[in-house]
């Protein structure tokens, strides 16, 4: 029972590259989430998926697509990578309801230079 | 933007020491959960408090809320130097949001 399980851990890109940050999860969860962290900030919400074959933005999507590919496994992409979006990038997923809390993955630390 | 907000920013004790985090939030929430995250790792979900909740242990840990102040804590009681970590606070209302943590180093 591995949890959440994201590759890869790190990632340098130059500027205008693009990439894919994968995520899966063996615990049968139905949403999943994708947040970035940055110094002295808490966590945002990029997208997130409720179930399968859905997703919705969060606070800061804008630069990022997402894949709910199937029910274990929400992508997040870097279409352009900018400066910017340098940061850790953590993939979450939990059970519906609201008597649950997350189960966060080991992160992708990201640097576009 | 952040909903909940942590205090203190740090917080350093000696091994043994009781330690005590305060989160506060604005707006209405289903519940409150406190997560730990050690240097360069994921964060670990600790306790969920439901909004009709006003107490919870879990071990070491105390969690109270005060919905009426919208206000949260932890303790951590007879800390160890295995405790060293960030801990944060996250409402759950309409979405969730986390604060922006507080560092705490615990010292042998």
């Amino acid at each position: 029972n591995a949890g959440v399980t994201q590759t890869p851990k790190f990632q340098v890109l130059k500027t205008g590259q693009s990439m894919t940050l994968q995520c899966a999860q063996d615990m049968n969860h139905n949403s999943m989430y994708w947040y970035r962290q940055d110094p002295g900030m808490g966590l945002r919400l990029i997208y997130y998926s409720a179930s399968e074959g859905t997703t919705d933005k969060g606070e800061v999507p804008n630069g990022y697509n997402v894949s709910r590919l199937n029910k274990r496994e929400f992508s997040l992409r870097l279409e352009s990578a900018a400066p910017s979006q340098t940061s850790v990038y953590f993939c979450a997923s939990k059970l519906t309801g609201i008597n649950y809390g997350y189960t966060f993955g080991s992160g992708t630390r990201l640097t576009v230079v | 933007s952040q909903q909940g907000e942590e205090d203190p920013q740090a917080l350093s004790i000696q091994e043994g020491e009781n330690a005590t985090m305060n989160c506060s939030y604005k707006t209405s929430i289903n519940n409150l959960q406190w997560y730990r995250q050690n240097s360069g790792r994921g964060l670990v979900h600790l306790i969920l408090i439901r909004s009709n909740e006003r107490e919870k242990h879990s071990g070491r840990l105390r969690v109270t809320l005060d919905t009426s102040k919208k206000s949260s804590s932890l303790l951590i009681t007879a800390s160890r130097a295995a405790d060293t970590a960030s801990y944060f606070c996250a409402t759950e209302g309409s979405d969730m949001r986390f604060g922006a943590g507080t560092r705490l180093t615990v010292k042998p």
